[in-house]
């Protein structure tokens, strides 16, 4: 089985200009995590997708930073503009949440480093 | 808010030998989930073990054990018999369940030398 899949592994641009990262989760899951992980920091929650919709998205920037989820499988996390400090990792996540049930695993995709000069 | 914290940023071991990391974490919730995830250079998380609060057995995987101290708030993680591929970024998570769905909160992370 796949795993959740990424692209691009690694991204550079200048500050001012737009990015924008994909996400394949693992088919059959419904919910998608976008993580922030700075410099030596551990991964930070920007949004989570239940299918289509976004059910948690308080710590998106929604000044610059805007995510979409068609068809409720793959997703697409853009910057727009970007500043030096989005130089970060972007991890994609997901799992298959199930109504009443216990904890499912979130299965992380490798991740996009993005480089702002 | 719930906060987890690992207070050794780095680690070191000899090959074959035991090591311990240390996780402390802070929430008001009696029904919650804790985690070990291994960051190697590839950058892709990878679940190590995980224990659920409401269990007071400790969780094994392997080489891999906690110390799970629910009063004290306490998580560590013992790795036994140390290898190379053990080298990487370990990462301390909780988990609760809020609004029908579970979010993980990391700590900084641990990084682990292993010393041949």
């Amino acid at each position: 089985e796949a795993g959740v899949v990424q692209s691009p592994r690694y991204k550079i641009i200048e500050k001012k200009q737009p990015v924008a990262f994909w996400c394949n989760p693992i088919s059959g899951h419904n919910t998608l995590y976008w993580y922030l992980q700075n410099l030596g920091q551990g991964p930070e929650l920007l949004i989570r997708y239940e299918n289509e919709e976004a059910v948690d998205d308080s710590q998106l920037p929604k000044d610059r930073f805007s995510a979409e989820r068609l068809k409720g499988v793959d997703s697409t996390l853009k910057i727009q503009p970007a500043e030096l400090g989005d130089s970060a990792v972007y991890l994609c996540a997901s799992s298959l949440e199930l109504a009443g049930g216990s904890y499912n695993e979130q299965f992380f995709g490798p991740g996009t480093r993005l480089t702002v000069l | 808010a719930q906060t987890v914290t690992q207070s050794q940023p780095e680690m070191s071991v000899q090959e074959a030998e035991t090591v311990t990391l240390s996780c402390t974490y802070d929430t008001s919730e009696s029904d919650y989930y804790l985690f070990w995830y291994k960051q190697p250079p590839s950058r892709q998380m990878i679940l190590v073990i995980r224990q659920e609060a409401y269990k007071q057995q400790n969780a094994t995987e392997n080489r891999f054990s906690v110390n799970f101290q629910k009063a004290a708030k306490s998580f560590s993680l013992k790795i036994s018999d140390s290898q190379l591929g053990d080298a990487a970024m370990y990462f301390c998570a909780y988990s609760y369940s809020g609004a029908g769905s579970y979010q993980l909160t990391f700590g900084k992370g641990t990084k682990l030398s292993v010393i041949p």
